[in-house]
């Protein structure tokens, strides 16, 4: 079983559709949860980082259930510009902070 | 915010040849970098972990002796490509966290494409 795992897609979506996105993640010592976005051959850049309380920013909203081991991303009012790549990001924790990446989810927003 | 900046963004090289790959980090220290490499419509593979000052740790089932990381200061970090083949070619990567602050700070990424 993959450490982070994430339906690759594509997500073929209208835009003003509310679309959401599930992560799971096998380490149940895992500390620190984020979701980054990824344009066609650009970095990955942060999109918010995940609470336990969950989260919310602007369109997005980001929760955590920790008992099933799997976060979440909603993206409410879809814009032709959210088309990208969300990465689900986990860091395993132990104090090395290393990042472990899902394949991504593929969205595309169409008019 | 912190800026980590890569270079190049792309580099065509012929088979056999070494390219070296350099990331910076700007405004503030990196005392730990990670290499990614990604592969098209595939995540990212943490490649190696490199510290300052110290040997890098490499992922299983990356050679070492390949690819060549070096963190002499707690701003620059290089990852050499040595004996460049085609398989190599690939969108490579390097990220960092910066101290008490959540997330990763990538580099822009260099497109490797070995002929």
């Amino acid at each position: 079983r993959k450490e982070v795992e994430q339906d690759p897609g594509p997500f073929n979506v209208p835009e003003g559709a509310t679309v959401a996105f599930n992560c799971t993640y096998s380490n149940s010592a895992s500390q620190s949860f984020f979701w980054y976005r990824q344009d066609c051959r650009k970095e990955p850049k942060l999109l918010m980082s995940v609470y336990s309380s969950g989260n919310e920013d602007g369109r997005f909203t980001a929760q955590l259930n920790r008992a099933s081991q799997y976060i979440s991303l909603l993206i409410r009012d879809s814009k032709l510009s959210d088309s990208a790549t969300y990465l689900c990001v986990v860091n395993m924790g132990g104090g090395s902070y290393i990042p472990t990446f899902g394949r991504g989810t593929s969205l595309i927003v169409h008019p | 915010g912190a800026v980590v900046s890569q270079h190049p963004s792309w580099v065509i090289c012929k088979s056999g040849t070494s390219v070296k790959i350099e990331c910076r980090s700007l405004d503030f220290q990196a005392t730990t970098m990670f290499w990614y490499r990604q592969f098209p419509k595939q995540s990212l593979m943490l490649m190696a972990t490199s510290n300052e000052g110290s040997k890098a740790t490499y992922e299983q089932g990356v050679e070492k002796d390949k690819f060549l990381i070096n963190h002499a200061s707690l701003t620059l970090s290089t990852l050499t490509v040595t004996s460049a083949h085609p398989e190599d070619s690939s969108f490579y990567i390097c990220s960092a966290r910066v101290e008490g602050s959540l997330g990763y700070t990538f580099g822009s990424g260099t497109r490797l494409t070995v002929v």
